[in-house]
């Protein structure tokens, strides 16, 4: 049973097109985030949400936008896709304040 | 700017060997400090947490935290191929304890 899931796992598409990603956990915590990782490999904090209050919000375009419907589930939309935006988003959680994140297994997104 | 920083390496060990990982930081007010392994096309695992100075260890793996000295080491003993990934050092931010501010990774070889 997968502690934080996400779908899908590839993505490929075409630069305009507006996509979405999902990504649920079952841990009973109340943090999730949502991270890009490019092909530098720096892992780059996008969004988080603590029992569905946004917490942090980086500087990120405006075109891409975190929903969380629950505690159990984040979303991403990201609309007019870039070829920048190429790249692996993961979700992760986290329990208690100062405490470690549980990573799900990355959705790679390609943008042509 | 708060900053994690890492030598990117590679650090290429024998097989045996004790491979040593090291991370300084920036926040003199973080308390908590993490090691995460991350295989290619995989995403990040967590391997170690410590939130005190001094020693902590798991099997095969011992992480130091000298706050002091601010950094955070993370030694391998007898390294095996399998251990060959890129490792991720983490620390929290103080002023936002749900965030975590990470280094760019060591990649770590480790040949039979």
């Amino acid at each position: 049973d997968t502690a934080v899931s996400q779908t899908p796992k590839y993505l490929v598409t075409q630069m305009g097109n507006d996509k979405s990603i999902k990504c649920e956990q079952n841990l009973g915590h109340d943090t999730m985030y949502w991270y890009k990782q490019d092909s530098k490999k720096f892992l780059k904090i996008m969004f988080s949400y603590n029992n569905k209050e946004l917490i942090i919000n980086e500087t990120v375009p405006n075109r891409f936008s975190p929903k969380s419907p629950d505690k159990a589930h984040l979303n991403l939309h990201i609309n007019s896709l870039e070829l920048g935006d190429s790249a692996v988003y993961f979700c992760a959680t986290s329990g208690l304040a100062n405490s470690e994140q549980f990573f799900g297994p990355g959705t790679r997104l390609t943008v042509l | 700017q708060k900053e994690v920083e890492q030598n990117s390496g590679p650090l290429s060990v024998p097989e045996g060997a004790i491979a040593s990982l090291n991370c300084t930081y920036s926040d003199r007010g973080s308390q908590s400090f993490f090691w995460y392994r991350q295989y290619s096309g995989k995403s990040p695992e967590l391997i170690m947490s410590i939130y005190s100075n001094g020693d902590k260890e798991d099997g095969r793996f011992t992480a130091q935290l000298n706050k002091a000295s601010q950094y955070v080491s993370l030694l391998i003993r007898d390294s095996q191929p399998s251990d060959s990934a890129t490792y991720l050092c983490a620390v929290d931010n103080a002023g936002n304890n749900r965030k975590l501010i990470w280094g760019l990774g060591t990649s770590l070889a480790v040949n039979p």
